[in-house]
């Protein structure tokens, strides 16, 4: 069983749609939980970064924790073309630097 | 933000040959980097930490002799892909963090193509 998993998509949605893309991981342990953007062929980018449970808002993007259950979530409201990209969740704890990361989730936007 | 330079963005190498990725913290100190290998439509795989004038700590089942991994300074990393044979070509990713804060900074990659 891998430690993070993320439904691959692709996510196929007309613009303006709210997007809703989630991640379940298994190891209790982890404790930052983060979502990146990855364009073709482009390093990932980092769009929001979270440490506890709950909501947290950042423009058109809520990304949210539930560690009880381990699962965490990005919402993208009025979702545009340009947001057409691979999202990654990704994911550490306390004393490691290095991330662990879903499979990412392939969006696209329909205009 | 924090930048942190990769290159070449793109590199074609015959196999049985080396080829070098650098990994640059352009306007802040890194004294760890990592290196992460991607498969198409697959998640980022950390293959090494990279600690500045330390070895390098590799991930179970990455082979240190193949990818050999050099931080010699604060803002340079490089990692070497030696006696390269086409199931290593993938895409190679940096990251790097800067010491006042939590945030990873990654590279644009580096598309390898071993033919």
């Amino acid at each position: 069983q891998k430690e993070v998993e993320q439904d691959p998509g692709p996510l196929s949605v007309p613009e303006g749609a709210i997007v809703s893309l989630n991640c379940t991981y298994s190891n209790s342990a982890f404790q930052y939980f983060m979502w990146y953007r990855q364009y073709s062929r482009k390093g990932p980018e980092l769009l929001m970064y979270t440490y506890s449970s709950g909501n947290k808002e950042d423009g058109r993007f809520t990304a949210q924790v539930d560690k009880s259950s381990k699962y965490i979530s990005l919402f993208i409201r009025d979702s545009q073309p340009s947001d057409s990209a691979t999202y990654l969740c990704a994911m550490t704890y306390t004393g490691r630097r290095a991330l662990t990361f879903g499979s990412g989730t392939r969006l696209q936007v329909q205009p | 933000g924090a930048v942190v330079s990769q290159h070449p963005s793109r590199v074609i190498c015959k196999s049985g040959t080396s080829v070098k990725i650098e990994c640059r913290s352009l306007d802040f100190q890194a004294t760890t980097m990592f290196w992460y290998r991607q498969f198409p439509k697959q998640s980022l795989m950390l293959m090494a930490t990279s600690n500045e004038g330390s070895k390098a700590t590799y991930e179970q089942g990455v082979e240190k002799d193949k990818f050999l991994i050099n931080h010699a300074s604060l803002t340079l990393s490089t990692l070497t892909v030696t006696s390269a044979h086409p199931e290593d070509s993938s895409f190679y990713i940096c990251s790097a963090y800067h010491s006042m804060n939590t945030e990873a900074f990654f590279g644009q990659g580096t598309r390898l193509t071993v033919v």
